[in-house]
């Protein structure tokens, strides 16, 4: 099956920029995505990229991919304090039958 | 738009009882939804996948007699965990994928926080 895998703990300063990484080990895997999630929450689908492309922006939100070391990161811009969540990575493709794999999560903490 | 949402939000029952959870699409229509575990500080833990009108599909070594799933329409799933446990507490989260989605993403409701004393 598909392995994935994250740094556990991000601490980044307010204003500045955040970046999570991913590494996944299925070159097959057709989509990647980042969820958040807050305390006591559900998943949000804070975005997707499909593996043709190599970056994907919304807003704050920049994923690149890079296909070749099957890396993928998701750099937030100007981090605030809302931004303090646990982002986790996931990839679909057949290696686990085309169900998300997801990462252990990344701990992203804010601080003033 | 691809709201999901889950009832009861929280639940405490005594062992030996079963607990029900729903899981609903508000805005779309899921031809699939997945069965989710979260034990604190850890990833998600795929239960079971279940599609409209058909049994689900577990994950190896979660017991399909014990946690039961119904998947009757395309906009309700529910999760039964019968008999329950101390064990079996934990936070369930369900989520659901569109019929139209060309990107498989997932939606997941907010969870189920279910205790068992």
């Amino acid at each position: 099956g598909e392995d994935v895998e994250q740094s556990l703990f991000l601490s980044v300063r307010e204003g500045d920029s955040s970046v999570i990484n991913c590494t996944y080990t299925d070159s097959s895997s057709t989509y990647l995505y980042w969820y958040k999630q807050e305390p006591g929450a559900g998943l949000q689908l804070l975005t997707y990229i499909f593996s043709n492309m190599d970056m994907k922006q919304d807003q704050r939100l920049t994923v690149l991919l890079n296909k070749k070391d099957k890396h993928l990161s998701l750099r937030i811009a100007d981090t605030q304090t809302g931004d303090s969540a646990i982002y986790f990575c996931a990839a679909y493709g057949p290696s686990n039958d085309y169900k998300l794999s997801f990462g252990a999560g990344t701990t992203v903490t804010v601080r003033a | 738009g691809a709201v999901v949402s889950q009832h009861p939000s929280w639940v405490i029952c005594k062992s030996g009882t079963s607990v029900k959870i729903e899981c609903r699409s508000l805005d779309f229509q899921a031809t699939t939804m997945f069965w989710y575990r979260q034990f604190p500080k850890q990833s998600l833990m795929l239960m079971a996948t279940s599609n409209e009108g058909s049994k689900a599909t577990y994950e190896q070594g979660v017991e399909k007699d014990k946690f039961l799933i119904n998947h009757a329409s395309l906009t309700l799933s529910t999760l039964t965990v019968t008999s329950a446990h101390p064990e079996d507490s934990s936070f369930y989260i369900c989520s659901a994928r569109s019929v139209y989605s060309e990107s498989y993403e997932q939606y997941f409701g907010p969870g189920t926080r279910l205790t068992v004393t």
